[in-house]
């Protein structure tokens, strides 16, 4: 089964700067997909950025970006020019592929804002 | 549009009691998802919907916990015999379709608490 391990239960960040969030997953599948979601305090969780394993290329969002290592099994995500809106839960996600399989979330990393 | 809606918000019960927790997909999402999340984890998987049938009901912890979408719309999940053990936060995605690169979009999930 795949397991999904973020080792930050929090992290903070100064309005402005950049903050890195670390996502490490474990899997003995070649095809699979990866997934960034926010969830503010309304509980509702919100996509904020996807990653298809067969691609090379990091996915980018805005000031949302991914630094993808397949090798490592190391999933980061990068917030640029943190916001005071910016401040939830996150929680890093894999999908097998292909099929219709669920997602598979790690526990979690609350992100505050300082202003 | 309107997202993914769940009904109700809070709901407080006594151990034993039955409950129904419904979910409202958004209109012509065709797949449908229930997830668990417990407090300081992350949610866990509990059944898919594709369409009217439970495509996948791996993730429900035992006989108790039942789900119907018997229209290929609503959906509800039932749970008898609540035990303290099932308090948590009860999250609905829905997508419009169920592949792997199918976005998952999130309720604000139905808070259960079981005296």
């Amino acid at each position: 089964a795949q397991t999904v391990t973020q080792s930050q239960p929090e992290m903070s960040v100064q309005e402005a700067e950049t903050v890195t969030l670390s996502c490490t997953y474990d899997t003995s599948e070649s095809d699979y997909y990866l997934f960034w979601y926010k969830q503010p305090p309304s509980r509702q969780m919100i996509l904020v950025i996807r990653q298809e394993a067969y691609k090379q290329q990091n996915a980018t969002e805005n000031r949302f970006s991914v630094n993808f290592q397949k090798a490592a099994k190391s999933f980061s995500l990068k917030i640029s020019d943190s916001q005071l809106g910016d401040a939830a839960m996150y929680f890093c996600a894999y999908r097998s592929a292909p099929g219709n399989t669920p997602l598979v979330f790690g526990k979690g990393t609350r992100l505050s804002v300082i202003a | 549009g309107a997202g993914v809606s769940q009904t109700p918000s809070n709901k407080v019960t006594e151990k034993g009691k039955y409950v129904e927790l419904r979910c409202d997909p958004i209109s012509g999402h065709t797949a449908l998802y229930w997830y668990r999340q417990s407090l300081g984890q992350g949610p866990e998987f509990l059944i898919y919907f594709q369409g009217t049938g439970a495509a996948d009901d791996s993730g429900l912890p035992n006989d108790r916990f039942f789900a119907v979408r018997p229209e290929g719309s609503v959906s509800t999940l039932k749970i008898q015999r609540t035990e303290r053990g099932d308090s948590a936060v009860y999250l609905c995605a829905s997508s419009l379709l169920a592949g792997v690169a199918d976005t998952q979009y999130f309720g604000p999930g139905t808070r259960l608490t079981v005296l």
